[in-house]
């Protein structure tokens, strides 16, 4: 079974700084990875989407990478601002007939006024 | 723009009674997932439906959850009797087709068992 872990837990940064968050996840044959954003109490919002055959993706200032091979990935946030705070979950998506998600346990950030 | 809608938001009920989740995905999605997230981790698909179907729900606890989507459009997830271990946030999230790759999620249940 897919395990997806991403470190740290839980992070704070003061207002401004590049932050980067982690993912691992023990099966490489996936699909694809995506990154997730949620806010306390609410659904998952989608911020980027990066296919198996990728490297990276950018939106703003987020920048994804994805290591297939190594089983990682990283989404990196420039200039952090306040509204950033929020749990970021990564989820795999595995090569089966399913198009379920397999998700970390996400990282709760906190950027600092 | 276009949201999946869920009721309840919220959910306070003791333990042995039934509850039940209603999801509305967005128009024209024929892929509708039930997802259950415990707080802390991450959400765990509950069951899938491909229009009015069942694709997958290898991961419903039969003995007490149902899911249906009885028109193929919105879904309904029971539990009966809640556990004090059902308390959760219940996500739905809908796509356009199974071969879609994005999932669009609504705002979840949160459920409290007493």
């Amino acid at each position: 079974k897919q395990e997806v872990t991403q470190i740290p837990a839980a992070l704070s940064v003061p207002e401004g700084e590049n932050l980067v968050l982690n993912c691992s996840f023990t099966d490489s044959a996936i699909y694809n990875l995506q990154w997730f954003r949620q806010d306390p109490g609410k659904g998952l919002t989608s911020l980027l989407l990066i296919q198996s055959s990728q490297r990276e993706q950018t939106s703003g200032r987020l920048n994804a990478s994805l290591d297939k091979s190594s089983g990682r990935s990283t989404l990196y946030i420039a200039a952090s601002q306040p509204g950033d705070s929020a749990t970021y979950l990564c989820a795999v998506r595995i090569q089966t007939g399913a198009n379920n998600l397999f998700f970390g346990t996400g990282t709760r950030l906190t950027v600092i006024p | 723009e276009a949201e999946v809608a869920q009721s309840p938001r919220y959910k306070i009920t003791e333990k042995s009674q039934a509850v039940a989740f209603w999801c509305d995905p967005i128009s024209g999605h024929a892929t509708l997932y039930w997802y259950r997230q415990i707080l802390g981790q991450g959400p765990e698909l509950l069951v899938q439906f491909q229009d009015e179907s069942v694709v997958d729900d290898s991961q419903l606890p039969k003995d007490r959850f149902s899911a249906e989507r009885l028109k193929g459009v919105d879904s309904t997830l029971k539990i009966q009797p809640a556990e004090l271990g059902d308390s959760a946030m219940y996500l739905c999230a809908s796509s356009l087709t199974r071969g879609s790759y994005e999932q669009y999620f609504g705002p979840g249940t949160r459920l409290t068992v007493t």
